[in-house]
């Protein structure tokens, strides 16, 4: 079985200042990992995936996730957030099919 | 535009009734995924097809939900006998396969069903 946490389930920050979103994961073979965005009332934009290879992956929108299998973690970054990244962000981790999602994190980016 | 679509957008309806939702995907993709998002929450997957084939099904999904994919291409999900508890956005996705599994997920803007 595989399940994903997102420890925080909501982020405020600053408009320019970086921000990083948690996510663990657990899993009993090897996983692809995910994040996605979601504007309100849309569906979800893929930001990133880790496949294999390199654990720093970068994004569109100029984020960037590293993976770490030890501490079974997949935390997306940015170094200066913009008004507009305001929406909710997901995990997922998948095998080889469906994707197993966190519970969100909604970021809210103030002036 | 060449991206998944769903429709209806919105769908109200009254305890009881029967509804359908209609899920077009990414022409050339040939798995399709139906996942359920209540609010607050993340994505919940209910089912896929890989061409016409459903072969994954979530405990989720219960005898008054039914999903198809007749032809490999456009899918449907039926939820009959709507109760309150099934108000949520339904969402879909598609992909295209190999053999290595690790396709990306193209999501549609999603269904949402309100149930009075």
């Amino acid at each position: 079985a595989q399940s994903v946490t997102q420890l925080d389930s909501q982020v405020p920050v600053f408009e320019e200042a970086p921000v990083e979103l948690r996510c663990n994961y657990s899993s009993s073979v090897s996983v692809y990992l995910f994040w996605y965005v979601q504007y309100p009332n849309q569906g979800l934009q893929l930001l990133l995936k880790y496949l294999s290879g390199s654990t720093l992956v970068k994004g569109i929108n100029g984020f960037e996730a590293e993976f770490n299998k030890s501490q079974t973690s997949f935390h997306l970054r940015k170094p200066s957030v913009h008004i507009s990244d305001t929406a909710e962000y997901f995990c997922a981790v998948s095998g080889r099919s469906k994707l197993t999602f966190g519970t969100g994190t909604r970021l809210q980016v103030t002036l | 535009d060449t991206g998944v679509s769903q429709n209806p957008r919105h769908k109200i309806t009254k305890r009881g009734q029967n509804v359908t939702f209609r899920c077009d995907p990414i022409s050339e993709h040939n798995r399709l995924y139906w996942y359920r998002q209540t609010l607050g929450q993340g994505p919940e997957f209910l089912t896929y097809f890989q061409n016409e084939a459903q072969l994954e099904k979530s405990r989720l999904l219960s005898d008054r939900f039914s999903a198809e994919r007749p032809k490999g291409s456009f899918s449907t999900l039926e939820i009959q006998r709507t109760e309150q508890g099934d108000s949520a956005m339904y969402l879909c996705a598609s992909s295209l396969e190999k053999t290595s599994g690790s396709g990306e997920q193209f999501f549609g803007p999603g269904t949402r069903l309100t149930v009075l």
